[in-house]
């Protein structure tokens, strides 16, 4: 099976801006999960959508959205791009949900200017 | 709150040798998985090993495997046999209701 995508690998964007970031999960797989990681802040949990419901949600403000269609792909949204937005955006996929083990795609590096 | 606590920012070892990084959680959950991931510079996560909280046998997979000990809430991992491959960047996670990330431990290995 093919592995989880993430379109685009790199972004740059300005400060302001928004910008959407798409995950294709492993073929079969019905949970999609969003991470941030930053050098300072490390990895944390974005949000998880699971059969297009978003199912739990991390500790971030409401810029950052996300949605799942109907065949599993996912996006992320974060409006009113801010400096320390800058980071690398992982999106993992699972078949039966969060607790169950993650497959992480390459991630789309965003940086804000 | 759940936390995951890895103690050592640098590791070093020799090729062929063995190497065990540590992590400490805290969980109030009785159900719950723990999982080491491997970030090489690609930055790419890679899945190395998973251990259910219900098991009392320690995962292992190839040159890789655990020390699960569950009321002292440690999950260390141990690399036998290192290779240059092995270097990269190893988390320590802790899943509930969501993936919760220690701080990392940067492995280089030196031939």
């Amino acid at each position: 099976k093919a592995g989880v995508t993430q379109t685009p690998r790199y972004l740059i964007k300005t400060r302001g801006q928004q910008v959407t970031l798409s995950c294709s999960p492993i073929s079969g797989h019905r949970s999609v999960s969003w991470y941030q990681q930053t050098p300072g802040q490390g990895l944390q949990f974005l949000f998880e959508y699971f059969s297009e419901t978003q199912r739990n949600k991390g500790n971030f403000p409401g810029r950052f959205s996300g949605r799942q269609f109907s065949n599993s792909r996912s996006e992320m949204n974060v409006s009113t791009l801010e400096l320390g937005d800058s980071a690398l955006y992982l999106c993992a996929s699972s078949d039966r949900g969060i607790t169950d083990t993650q497959y992480f795609g390459p991630g789309t590096r965003l940086t804000v200017l | 709150a759940q936390t995951v606590t890895q103690s050592q920012p640098e590791m070093s070892v020799q090729e062929a040798e063995t190497v065990t990084l540590s992590c400490t959680y805290d969980t109030s959950e009785s159900d719950y998985y723990l999982f080491w991931y491997k970030q090489p510079p690609s930055r790419q996560m890679i899945l190395v090993i998973r251990q259910e909280a219900y098991k009392q046998q320690n995962a292992t997979e190839n040159r890789f495997s655990v020390n699960f000990q569950k009321a002292a809430k440690s999950f260390s991992l141990k690399i036998s046999d290192s290779q240059l491959g092995d270097a990269a960047m190893y988390f320590c996670a802790l899943n509930t209701d969501k993936l919760i990330f220690g701080t990392g431990t940067r492995l280089q290995v030196f031939p």
